[in-house]
Formats: structure tokens, C-alpha cells, sequence
């Protein structure tokens, strides 16, 4: 069975930086294309990030470019999303998805779906 | 890249049909198969209920279809059961090499 587990959610102050991990098992990791897609507190969903098996192609919502970072450790089965410059509007409980296979265009869908991080930035 | 549209909201009775439109456009929805679905019910993480704009995970109930037509992409649910009650989101690949959201559709059984 597919399992995805996020941690590193906290309480942060605006301008400070976070990491979040997925720790990802019941499949072959380094076969698939993984994302962060996020949800602020009564709000809809939002996609975040998403990277390719292999971590050589990476994409970012225009609202975190350049400020937040994917990565992936395939050795490990783990996700990774650095998160700096934290800003209000940031606050969410951020999913660590399963995406398409290697074979496949990265961004067509999420499954499953961890159950959330939450990260909360204010002063 | 701005969000798809979705209704706020939808209502039917138990055994109707429903559906929830996802209007989007060129440089997406309607330039692309890969619009997916999700529904999340209040608590809990999204499940994937659609694909790549037709296509049914295994272990969907065959109630669910998707469809797109232009710009608009659709989920109909047929005979409606109350466990059906739940939020929907619809997402699709853009242009820009990225995925966008739909705002969500809060479906209610009366």
C-alpha cells in the first residue's frame, strides 16, 4: 500500500525559513514524479511544486518561484521542500502527492495523497 | 496562471444526476487531455476520481465521469448517494508548463 508521510510543519515568523519532508514507501519511489500542493484554512487547493523521477526538471507555482525549493532523495524515498523568505500568505497545510510515472508528462495528476503538514506563518 | 472556474456550489437528491463545470482556457483546459479530478471530503486528504480528462482510477465507482468540451471541462455524478457529499476540484496542465486548480465546488445531497 502506498504510504506518504509529511513532517517538518511548524509555527514560523515572516522572512524565516522551513523544510518539509515526505518520507514515501508501498512503491518505487525513483518511477514517479512527485508534487507539494497546498490548502490555506478554509481555502481550495492550490499546486505548489512538482519534480520528475529523476529530479532533473523541476516546476514552481508563480507565487513561490524562486522562494521556495523541491528536491527529492530517491536513495531514501523522500521529498523534500525548502520553503525561505515566509510570508502570511504561505499558511497552509501542504499534501506531499504521488504523481505520473517516469513515462508520462509529470503534471497530469496527484495520487494518493498524504494526509498534511501544517505550516503557519505569522508574527 | 490564474484559476479555473468552478460553481461555489451544487446541490441534487439522492439518485439524481449532478454535474460540475470547470471552465479554463486555451492555454490549458482546452489545449490539453490532462484535466483531473479530486474529491475531499471535510477532514480529509483529496482522492483522484478522474484523469487525464475521462479516465477512472481502478476502484472509482462508475458513477463518476469526466468530459471536456472547448474550454470547459465536466464531472457528472450519477445516482447520487449521500457518501457523494464532498468537496471538487478540478486541475489541468497549462502552457506554462505547470498544473493549475480549479476554486472547488462544495457538493450537497439534500
Amino acid at each position: 500500500e502506498v504510504e506518504l508521510v509529511e513532517s517538518g510543519g511548524d509555527w514560523v515568523q515572516p522572512g524565516r525559513s522551513l523544510r518539509l519532508s515526505c518520507a514515501a514507501s508501498g512503491f518505487t519511489f525513483d518511477d514517479y514524479a512527485m508534487h507539494w500542493v497546498r490548502q490555506a484554512p478554509g481555502k481550495g487547493l492550490e499546486w505548489v511544486s512538482g519534480i520528475n523521477w529523476n529530479g532533473g526538471k523541476m516546476g514552481y507555482a508563480a507565487s513561490v518561484k524562486g522562494r521556495f525549493t523541491i528536491s527529492r532523495d530517491n536513495a531514501k524515498n523522500s521529498l523534500y521542500l525548502q520553503m525561505n523568505s515566509l510570508r502570511g500568505e504561505d499558511t497552509a497545510l501542504y499534501y506531499c502527492t504521488k504523481g505520473p510515472p517516469w513515462n508520462e508528462l509529470m503534471y497530469k495528476w496527484s495520487d494518493p495523497w498524504g494526509q498534511g503538514t501544517l505550516v503557519t506563518v505569522a508574527s | 496562471q490564474s484559476a479555473l472556474t468552478q460553481p461555489a456550489s451544487v446541490s441534487g437528491s439522492p439518485g439524481q444526476s449532478i454535474t460540475i463545470s470547470c471552465t479554463g482556457t486555451s492555454s490549458d483546459v482546452n489545449g490539453y487531455n490532462y484535466v483531473s479530478w479530486y474529491q475531499q471530503h471535510p477532514g480529509k486528504a483529496p482522492k483522484l476520481i478522474i484523469s487525464d480528462v475521462t479516465n477512472r482510477p481502478s476502484g472509482v465507482s462508475n458513477r463518476f465521469s469526466g468530459s471536456k468540451s472547448g474550454n470547459t471541462a465536466s464531472l457528472t455524478i450519477s445516482g447520487l448517494q449521500a457518501e457523494d457529499e464532498a468537496d471538487y476540484y478540478c486541475s489541468s496542465y497549462t502552457s506554462s508548463d505547470s498544473r493549475v486548480f480549479g476554486g472547488g465546488t462544495k457538493l450537497t445531497v439534500l
